[in-house]
């Protein structure tokens, strides 16, 4: 069980260009997560995927914001034309779904825009 | 508005002393409650939880205390290590739609003082 992992770890971007972050989840965690944490704030729920079906999402997460997780394993966060606002933390994690009701992070996305 | 509150937003204890992290909730649907220890450049980390229907866990130096005719919570660390130097979110969760959603709040910073 290595956790949970994303990639990159850092971006840093110019404003109005596209992003993609990657999560992969512990391997039999059929419950993934997204978040998103800014300065001095706690991490804020974006969308929430069971399996490859995404089955929530905030209204955070705008028409910029879209999300997949394709055969149910690792997902991605696309953020088209990125505003200054869109600078955070972005967190994923995982859950197993029959299991407690504790998510497990990784260690997050810092995306900058400038 | 914030359904999770953590009111406090840093804490400096001695160390070997009782760190008491304190958090306040609205939302009565909530029915388990999470802390998770946060260091910096690295993701949440589960720490110790507590359903609705006990008043208290412990596991170790750690203990969870709920209050639900206040709607109150506190996590008290005893006794405190250098270690346990890092930011503490309180989270709560509620069923949505077959899942557990997790609201956090804002944080506390605690720093023991060796």
């Amino acid at each position: 069980d290595t956790g949970v992992s994303q990639d990159p770890r850092h971006k840093i971007t110019k404003r109005g260009q596209n992003v993609t972050f990657r999560c992969d989840p512990i391997s039999e965690h059929n419950r993934l997560y997204w978040y998103r944490q800014t300065l001095g704030q706690g991490p804020e729920f974006l969308t929430y995927f069971q399996n490859e079906a995404q089955l929530e999402k905030s209204r955070l997460l705008s028409d910029r914001f879209s999300a997949e997780r394709p055969k149910g394993s690792f997902s991605t966060l696309e953020i088209q034309r990125t505003e200054q606002g869109d600078s955070a933390m972005y967190l994923c994690a995982s859950s197993l779904g029959s299991a407690g009701h504790e998510q497990y992070f990784g260690p997050g996305t810092r995306l900058t825009v400038t | 508005d914030q359904q999770v509150k953590q009111n406090s937003p840093s804490l400096s204890v001695q160390e070997g002393r009782i760190s008491i992290l304190n958090c306040d909730y609205t939302n009565s649907m909530f029915d388990y409650f999470l802390w998770y220890k946060k260091y910096p450049a690295e993701g949440p980390t589960f720490l110790i939880s507590i359903s609705s229907i006990k008043d208290k866990n412990e596991d170790g130096r750690f203990t969870v205390f709920l209050n639900k005719s206040a709607k109150h919570l506190s996590l008290h660390i005893v006794p405190s290590q250098p270690g346990d130097s890092a930011v503490y979110f309180c989270a709560a969760s509620a069923n949505s739609g077959g899942y557990q959603k997790v609201t956090f709040g804002i944080g506390t910073k605690l720093q023991v003082i060796p």
